[in-house]
């Protein structure tokens, strides 16, 4: 089993519609929760960034994170053709032997048509 | 502009060859990474530093090596060990925060093709 569970989609919506992106973890040491966007050809970059469970919100993009169940979510609200990219979720543990070592989900593949 | 730059954006090499790929930083940053990226299987870590003079392997360094000789620079070789060397290759930089967090930013790869 992965650390990091996602699914790879792709998933295909309408522009204006919300967007539920989600990953499962099995490493209960996770403490920080990672959303990157990736455009296809170009290195990825970060979306939002939370520590242990709760919600961040960020303009259209809210990340909420439950760590009981160990799901990691990503909504974006009002999407936009801009938002296609590949959505990667992260976990990382809180320091010492893990530091800097992000695990990564497989990505899910998002297509907002006009 | 800071950044991080990775070079060439496409390289192509025949089987059995080694292969250096440049990484690039100018933000200061202290630790430097490499991820291996293949449709379907996410970034997979390669090998990391957190210091110069010093680097630890990560998931997938069977095949790899590296050195971090400077600050700003991370290379990465892809040797004729490496069983399926084709693939997308990111470097990434973090420096760790105050509050003991550190955030990664990548480069914008190097797709590797051997023929």
């Amino acid at each position: 089993q992965k650390e990091v569970e996602q699914d790879p989609g792709p998933l295909s919506v309408p522009e204006g519609a919300i967007v539920s992106l989600n990953c499962t973890y099995s490493n209960s040491a996770f403490q920080y929760f990672m959303w990157y966007r990736q455009y296809s050809r170009k290195g990825p970059e970060l979306l939002m960034y939370t520590y242990s469970s709760g919600n961040k919100e960020d303009g259209r993009f809210t990340a909420q994170v439950d760590k009981s169940s160990k799901y990691i979510s990503l909504f974006i609200r009002d999407s936009q053709p801009s938002d296609s990219a590949t959505y990667l979720c992260a976990g990382k543990g809180a320091g010492g032997t893990s530091y800097g070592k992000l695990t990564f989900g497989q990505g899910t593949i998002l297509t907002v048509h006009p | 502009d800071g950044g991080i730059t990775q070079s060439p954006k496409y390289l192509f090499r025949k089987e059995g060859q080694n292969v250096t790929l440049s990484c690039e930083q100018n933000l200061n940053h202290d630790a430097m990474y490499w991820y291996r990226q293949d449709p379907g299987q996410g970034l997979r870590l390669i090998y990391y530093s957190q210091i110069v003079n010093d680097f630890q392997k990560g998931d997938i360094a069977e095949g790899y090596s590296v050195s971090r000789e400077k600050k700003e620079s991370f290379p990465l070789t892809v040797t004729s060990a490496q069983k399926n060397p084709t693939a997308f290759y990111l470097c990434a930089s973090s420096i760790r925060s105050s509050r003991g967090t550190d955030t990664q930013y990548f480069g914008p790869g190097t797709r590797l093709t051997v023929l």
